[in-house]
């Protein structure tokens, strides 16, 4: 069945670092991609999305190709702030169903 | 921006008693979901519903569990007899159509089972 792997947390970084959250998923079809990001005491909120091969999703600096041959979706962001604290999920959803699938979270720490 | 809402933020209640939590999709949304959190887990899929009728569920969604759409605005998810391991984030997500639609998710009711 379909699944998403992301990198174990924590992560702590320093501000003004560069990120990278890695993800991997299997797919029988061509599934779009997610990051949602998770802030303390808060829902999902949708950070950015792809949804076929090569396209690339992008929201508030971060960035995220969807790369087909590798199977990865990973997020990068050049210059971590404080506020970016929160935990990340990597998703997918395929078309032929309803469901989101997410991966564990990846807990991200900047420090100041 | 319109948002996802849910009530309660938080409840607390004693193992075998009855849970409702409810939710209020973006209006001009059509498919409704549920899914929960499970502390230090993943987020788990538990139900997809649309035309007012569940069109997917999960493993996890047995006969405890139950989702109505009582009104035009809102969404409910019923626990009939809670059990300890309910205890979890519940999130109800919204959207305009189904497969590479976005799924928009309000805030979570944490549910504690005593």
């Amino acid at each position: 069945g379909n699944s998403v792997t992301q990198m174990e947390g924590p992560v702590t970084l320093s501000e003004e670092a560069f990120l990278t959250i890695n993800c991997t998923y299997t797919a029988t079809g061509y599934p779009s991609l997610f990051w949602y990001v998770q802030y303390p005491g808060e829902g999902l909120q949708l950070l950015l999305k792809a949804t076929k091969a090569d396209d690339k999703g992008s929201n508030k600096g971060f960035e995220a190709t969807y790369r087909k041959e590798t199977t990865s979706f990973h997020l990068e962001k050049g210059s971590v702030q404080v506020s970016d604290s929160a935990v990340y999920f990597c998703a997918l959803s395929d078309p032929r169903d309803d469901k989101i699938i997410f991966g564990k979270g990846t807990r991200l720490h900047i420090l100041p | 921006e319109p948002e996802v809402t849910q009530t309660p933020s938080h409840q607390v209640t004693q193992m075998g008693q009855e849970v409702i939590l409810r939710c209020v999709p973006i209006s001009n949304h059509l498919y409704f979901y549920w899914y929960r959190q499970i502390l230090g887990q993943k987020v788990e899929f538990l139900v997809s519903f649309y035309n007012n009728e569940i069109s997917e569920k999960s493993e996890i969604f047995d006969d405890q569990f139950s989702v109505e759409r009582p009104d035009g605005s809102n969404f409910t998810l019923k626990i009939r007899s809670t059990k300890l391991e309910d205890s979890a984030m519940y999130f109800c997500a919204s959207s305009q159509g189904l497969a590479r639609e976005t799924q928009y998710f309000g805030p979570g009711t944490r549910l504690l089972v005593l």
